[in-house]
């Protein structure tokens, strides 16, 4: 079983729609959690922490389910400019290595 | 501020060659960390260095991979011998402290012909 495991998609949305991406991880020891945005050919960007209560910022939500070992993003009204491709980053306790997903590519279409 | 830089943005070698590739972390970031993105691949961890010394290398090959995080300068990763399957997006990652948030670099595309 794969670290974290991501949907691959594509999905292909249109502008305004709202768009959930899933991600599971297997190591209970995991302590933090992230997503992290890719555009084509560039570096990943962090896109926000996730925590245990759940975390807004601005148009994303992120949540985390401990229990079930299994984090979301949630994208609001979506942009033209989100087209990308979404990272889900898992960060095992007392080490400093970042386990990434492959990656969710999102389009976004006019 | 600038970020994490890293250079050669692009670099090509032939099968057997050498490959350097430097990462500059960010201004006041002492902890610095590398990782490989082979293509349609998630990113995978390497190593994570701090001045002078090697953390955490679980996730560097056993041959013909080293690197380094000298007291001056940037750090470098060496790749010996190149062969082709070690083409690939090297990305640089820096933080401040152990458990603060990793920014990473624009990469070093690597291509072996």
């Amino acid at each position: 079983r794969k670290e974290v495991e991501q949907d691959p998609g594509p999905f292909n949305v249109p502008e305004g729609a709202t768009v959930a991406f899933n991600c599971t991880y297997s190591n209970s020891a995991s302590q933090s959690f992230f997503w992290y945005r890719q555009d084509c050919r560039k570096e990943p960007k962090l896109l926000m922490s996730v925590y245990s209560s759940g975390n807004e910022d601005g148009r994303f939500t992120a949540q985390l389910n401990r229990a079930s070992q299994y984090i979301s993003l949630l994208i609001r009204d979506s942009k033209l400019s989100d087209s990308a491709t979404y990272l889900c980053v898992v960060n095992v306790g007392g080490s400093e290595k970042l386990v990434f997903g492959k990656g969710t590519k999102l389009t976004v279409n006019p | 501020n600038a970020g994490v830089m890293q250079n050669p943005r692009h670099l090509v070698r032939r099968r057997g060659q050498e490959a350097r590739l430097r990462c500059s972390p960010m201004k006041g970031h002492s902890h610095v960390y590398w990782y490989r993105q082979l293509p349609e691949e998630g990113l995978k961890f390497m190593v994570y260095l701090q001045k002078e010394n090697i953390i955490d290398e679980s996730g560097m090959p056993k041959e013909r991979f080293s690197a380094e995080f000298p007291k001056e300068g940037p750090s470098i990763l060496r790749i010996q011998q190149v062969v082709r399957g070690d083409s690939a997006a090297y990305f640089c990652a820096s933080s401040p402290l152990f458990g603060e948030t990793q920014y990473f670099g624009p990469g070093t595309r690597l291509l072996v012909l």
